[in-house]
């Protein structure tokens, strides 16, 4: 079945450093790609996502590109803040039996120190 | 603003209570889902209703029952509960389209589940 693999954290990063949450799936078909983020105490919210190969999604200094060669949607942003601290989850969804059906990494924490 | 809220956001029942997690969607979508949250462990997609139509129970305990009255609402009723059911609960919403393509689920807070 469909799965997704994305690094262990916490992450831990100064201000400004730069952000790469590696993300890897495995998947039947032609998914598409999802980053959400959960900030403390509130639900997933759609960051930013991909329908297809070599698509770059992007929102708020964040961006990932759909590699389909290296089945991979890794996260990036040139300079974080603090208030980038929350946990990034990668998904890819595929539409099964008539419903969206979308299969989550387990999340990674990133912690961003002023 | 997601447009799905949910209610409670915290609960502790005891394993002996009933209660029930309401999830209602103020954004037009026709398909609503339930999501458990546990430590460390990926989001287990529990339910799903497309057109008030449940068609998707991912192998869920009894104990769990979910109900689906209409397209904007989705609870799930809660009885003798064990302490590992303890978790944050998760309602979205999509609009699934009849062609066939995806779309964005749209995630309320959840509701915070202790049993003890």
């Amino acid at each position: 079945g469909d799965s997704v693999t994305q690094m262990e954290g916490p992450v831990t990063l100064s201000e400004e450093a730069f952000l790469t949450i590696n993300c890897t799936y495995t998947a039947t078909g032609y998914p598409s790609l999802f980053w959400y983020v959960q900030y403390p105490g509130e639900g997933l919210q759609l960051l930013l996502k991909a329908t297809k190969a070599d698509d770059k999604g992007s929102n708020k200094g964040f961006e990932a590109t759909y590699r389909k060669e290296t089945t991979s949607f890794h996260l990036e942003k040139g300079s974080v803040q603090v208030s980038d601290s929350a946990v990034y989850f990668c998904a890819l969804s595929d539409h099964s039996g008539g419903y969206q059906k979308v299969t989550f990494g387990t999340g990674t924490k990133l912690q961003v120190i002023p | 603003e997601t447009g799905v809220t949910q209610t409670p956001r915290h609960l502790v029942m005891g394993m002996t209570n009933k209660k029930s997690l309401k999830c209602e969607q103020h954004l037009g979508h026709n398909a609503m889902y339930w999501y458990k949250q546990s430590a460390k462990k990926p989001l287990e997609l529990m339910f799903v209703y497309s057109l008030e139509e449940r068609v998707e129970n991912n192998s869920v305990p009894s104990r769990f029952s979910p109900e689906c009255p209409n397209s904007s609402h989705l609870f799930l009723h809660l009885h003798t509960l064990q302490p590992e059911d303890s978790a944050l609960y998760l309602c979205a919403s999509s609009q699934d389209l009849a062609s066939g393509s995806t779309d964005t689920q749209y995630f309320g807070p959840g509701t915070r589940l202790t049993v003890l």
